[in-house]
């Protein structure tokens, strides 16, 4: 069974500054997509970045970049410039593509990111 | 957009009562999934159905059923409420093909007291 680990319960960061949020997985599988989600205080999660793992070069979208390494199972999100508006929780997740129809999202325990003024 | 809809917010109920959690999504979506949300524990998945009728147990089914009887709804079944079930519940949504991400509803925190 595929599992997500994310080690960093809380992070901070200063305003304007970098930070990387860690996330490392196990599976079997050599095709499947990876996920990084944002649960603000509101609880709505929205998707801030995927990758597919058969795409080596690194997703990008806009202040948000991960860096995929296949090989170490580790898929961690950089966000540069933060923002106030990037405290919130993430949750990292694995989603199978295999083509059995169970496209399950298997999540992380996530990290709560706080940004400092 | 895609909207999922929870149908509340928050829901206090008592111990044994049967609670009825419905989500609806308007995106003619195949797949549909209930998660748990829990301090520390993250998103654990109850139930999840890719299809009309069908469905699967998760990680954490024991307490709980599942209904779909029409594709835009998904309703989360708690047969005798126990207070071990007081947690956040999300509904998601999601296509069936390749590379598409989980759209989520806003949440219902339930309280069983």
């Amino acid at each position: 069974a595929q599992t997500v680990t994310q080690s960093q319960p809380e992070m901070s960061v200063q305003e304007a500054e970098t930070v990387t949020l860690s996330c490392t997985y196990d599976t079997s599988e050599s095709d499947y997509y990876l996920f990084w989600y944002k649960q603000p205080p509101s609880r709505q999660m929205i998707l801030v970045i995927r990758q597919e793992a058969y795409k080596q070069q690194n997703a990008t979208e806009n202040r948000f970049s991960v860096n995929f390494q296949k090989a170490a199972k580790s898929f961690s999100l950089k966000i540069s410039d933060s923002q106030l508006g990037d405290a919130a929780m993430y949750f990292c997740a694995y989603r199978s593509a295999g083509t059995s129809g169970t496209y399950k999202y298997i999540f992380g325990t996530g990290t709560r990111l706080k940004v400092l003024a | 957009d895609v909207k999922v809809t929870q149908s509340s917010r928050y829901l206090v109920k008592r111990t044994g009562e049967k609670v009825f959690l419905e989500c609806v999504q308007d995106m003619d979506h195949e797949n549909m999934f209930w998660y748990r949300q829990d301090p520390g524990l993250g998103l654990r998945l109850i139930y999840f159905s890719y299809d009309v009728k069908m469905k699967e147990k998760g990680d954490i089914p024991e307490g709980y059923s599942v209904s779909r009887e029409k594709k835009e709804r998904f309703s989360l079944i708690l047969e005798s409420a126990s207070t071990n079930q007081t947690s956040m519940y999300l509904c998601a949504s999601s296509l069936g093909r390749r590379l598409t991400e989980a759209f989520f509803g806003q949440g219902t925190r339930l309280t069983v007291v």
